[in-house]
């Protein structure tokens, strides 16, 4: 079965720091691959994806991420984060063409001045 | 554009009364459409989904219906509220083809079983 892990639970990052935040998964075949971004009491937002390609991707917001096969992983990056970059960061793994998505459970960010 | 509407945005419920949470989206045809729950610190849970007018699939079992009356339409019901029903429900709506796989999602609702 395919498992997503977010091993951060809560990262602390000054305004104008760069930020990464991890994300592995564990799957048999090429998965796709998605970032999402929450605010507080709001939906989910879609920041990038990763379907086939190129393994460096560009999302919304500055944001990029690259999936590297070799360690499963597929790490989201901004080299200069916002304080409205503050918000709950979920990486998820989607199986096939029906799109449901397993999700990692999280990590929070919080951008201090 | 395709938009996506969940409603309500908050509800708080007795232990023992019915449920209805509606989901509608505009600008597509014949959508896969989705329930998710979410808990605090556990991500997101796929409950059910749909690739089609009357065709649910469930993915756990639970205290939780869901019904497609319409193409782009989405109700998820219970007969019966649990305190564990509690949370944050979110609907949301992909293409499902191949390369267009992504999910979007609706504003939530606050379900919170008292």
């Amino acid at each position: 079965a395919q498992s997503v892990t977010q091993p951060d639970i809560h990262i602390t990052v000054s305004e104008g720091a760069s930020l990464e935040l991890r994300c592995n998964y564990s799957y048999g075949a090429t998965p796709y691959l998605f970032w999402y971004v929450q605010s507080p009491g709001q939906g989910l937002q879609l920041l990038l994806k990763y379907f086939s390609g190129d393994t460096l991707v560009q999302g919304i917001k500055g944001f990029e991420a690259e999936f590297k096969r070799s360690q499963s992983s597929f790490n989201l990056r901004k080299p200069s984060v916002h304080w409205s970059d503050a918000a709950e960061y979920f990486c998820a793994v989607g199986e096939d063409s029906w799109g449901k998505l397993q999700f990692g459970a999280g990590t929070q960010v919080v951008v201090t001045p | 554009s395709q938009t996506i509407h969940q409603w309500p945005a908050t509800l708080v419920q007795p232990v023992g009364s019915p449920l209805s949470l509606e989901c509608t989206v505009e600008g597509t045809s014949n959508p896969n459409l989705y329930w998710y729950r979410q808990a605090a610190g556990r991500g997101l849970q796929l409950l059910f989904y749909s690739v089609g007018i009357g065709q649910i699939s469930s993915e756990v079992p639970q205290n939780l219906s869901a019904s497609r009356p319409q193409d782009r339409q989405f109700i998820l019901s219970s007969k019966k509220l649990l305190l564990s029903d509690s949370g944050f429900y979110l609907c949301a709506w992909s293409l499902g083809q191949v390369g267009h796989t992504e999910a979007f999602f609706g504003q939530g609702t606050r379900l919170t079983v008292v």
